[in-house]
């Protein structure tokens, strides 16, 4: 089955810096990856996706990079607030369900 | 619209008993999916469903139940609760199996 990946477990940035999250999946028939944002206590909510015909999706301060080749996503997060600060998960797509990566905790230090 | 609605939001069980936890969605859903949450594992699926009178195991199902008799709900059943099953529970629904919508969780402890 899917396996997902998720580097680094920790992140810890100053405000104002970029942070980058990575993931690598398994399976070449996965077509659809997802990001989701938790803060502390609170539900995962989507915060940007990308399908497998797209390499690239920006929406304001946050951007998704796919390379399909090399099996692996990235999550870009530029001009880094102290908000920012969350657990993020990548997740991949397989046959109706989606398998989600262990999770970053992203903290912004002001 | 309430979206995804999680019942109890906590709950505290001694081992043995059961119990089960609901999940409704008022966005006319067909997919559903049950999580649980332990720190350091991220979301782990245990059971999902494609559409009302559908279930299929995820990657951790093990002591767990599930039933989808009305497409707005989805059951997560414990027959006999164990100290292992305390987690954090996650449902979710989505429309086309793709984006995901989560409910506030229910915080389920055994002792």
């Amino acid at each position: 089955g899917e396996n997902v990946e998720q580097h680094p477990s920790t992140l810890s940035v100053q405000e104002g810096d970029s942070a980058v999250i990575k993931c690598t999946y398994s399976d070449s028939a996965s077509n659809y990856f997802p990001w989701y944002k938790q803060e502390l206590g609170k539900r995962p909510q989507l915060i940007i996706d990308i399908r497998s015909n797209v390499g690239e999706k920006k929406d304001q301060r946050i951007a998704v990079t796919l390379n399909k080749t090399a099996k692996h996503f990235s999550l870009h997060i530029t001009e880094t607030q102290p908000e920012d600060s969350a657990v993020y998960f990548c997740a991949s797509h397989q046959g109706g369900k989606l398998i989600f990566g262990q999770g970053t905790e992203l903290s912004v230090k002001p | 619209n309430a979206g995804v609605t999680q019942t109890p939001k906590f709950r505290v069980l001694k081992t043995g008993q059961s119990m089960t936890l609901l999940c409704a969605q008022d966005m006319n859903h067909e997919y559903m999916y049950w999580y649980r949450q332990d720190p350091g594992m991220g979301l782990r699926l245990i059971h999902y469903s494609v559409g009302e009178g559908t279930t299929a195991k995820g990657e951790v199902p093990d002591g767990y139940n599930v039933s989808r008799l009305k497409k707005q709900n989805f059951l997560l059943g414990l027959e006999s609760a164990a100290p292992s099953q305390t987690s954090v529970y996650f449902c979710a629904s989505s429309r086309t199996a793709a984006a995901q919508h989560f409910g506030d969780g229910t915080r389920l402890s055994i002792l």
